[in-house]
């Protein structure tokens, strides 16, 4: 499809697991943005990739978190030792150039359940 | 910091009925956008509308329309007639560049 995919739709992992998420985005758009969402939540800003270039990582909420984009296309959220709280909807958005004024298309997400 | 007020948690109609979801806004910054994204049982985030800082024209797609006033940092967002298919969260959200703040969303349930 012409939309971006996320891998795995879901997951469960025991805590202390380590995790990578994968997204795939539209084919040509420069920026790729990670959120994270909780139950009954919006979605919360991880990281934001230019090409291959981590522009902004500051919402990732430890060093456990992890993200890169080497090729600049996919990208892989890691998440090392995986705690109960991490447990939440991990979405990949994409936008065909500037962050701001583009708008953002959001894959289905990841659902990541921590035991 | 940015930060995105959606005071309404849930809001229930009845079909045909119009309905408005608020949306308060914070910002330190003259340049911003604000966007309305809808997202249904299945998941997915769609975007519905985006809006710049120096726009304030209200804007109307079919049954939906927007009403942005500076003055009051609110970026309101209007369903007429409602339909049974506009259930779905509601999110606000605001960016001055490429982290973009989501209010909690407005849970809308349309009842037939």
């Amino acid at each position: 499809g012409a939309g971006v995919s996320q891998s795995p739709r879901y997951k469960v992992a025991k805590r202390g697991q380590d995790v990578a998420l994968r997204c795939d985005p539209i084919s040509g758009h420069v920026s790729l943005f990670w959120y994270q969402q909780a139950l009954g939540q919006g979605p919360e800003f991880l990281t934001y990739f230019q090409n291959e270039a981590q522009l902004d990582k500051s919402g990732l909420p430890s060093d456990r978190f992890f993200a890169e984009r080497p090729e600049g296309s996919v990208s892989t959220l890691k998440i090392q030792r995986t705690q109960q709280e991490d447990s939440a909807v991990y979405l990949c958005a994409s936008s065909f150039s500037s962050p701001s004024y583009n708008e953002q298309f959001f894959g289905p997400g990841t659902r990541l359940t921590v035991l | 910091a940015q930060k995105v007020t959606q005071a309404q948690t849930e809001i229930s109609v009845v079909e045909k009925e119009d309905v408005t979801l608020d949306c308060v806004y914070e910002t330190r910054d003259t340049t911003y956008y604000l966007f309305w994204y809808k997202q249904p049982p299945s998941g997915e985030l769609v975007f519905l509308i985006r809006r710049n800082s120096f726009d304030e024209q209200n804007e109307i797609s079919g049954r939906y329309s927007w009403n942005f006033q500076k003055s009051t940092s609110s970026f309101n967002f209007t369903i007429t007639a409602s339909q049974v298919v506009d259930s779905a969260v509601y999110f606000c959200a605001l960016s001055e560049y490429a982290d973009m703040r989501f209010g909690a969303g407005t849970r809308l349930t349309v009842k037939p």
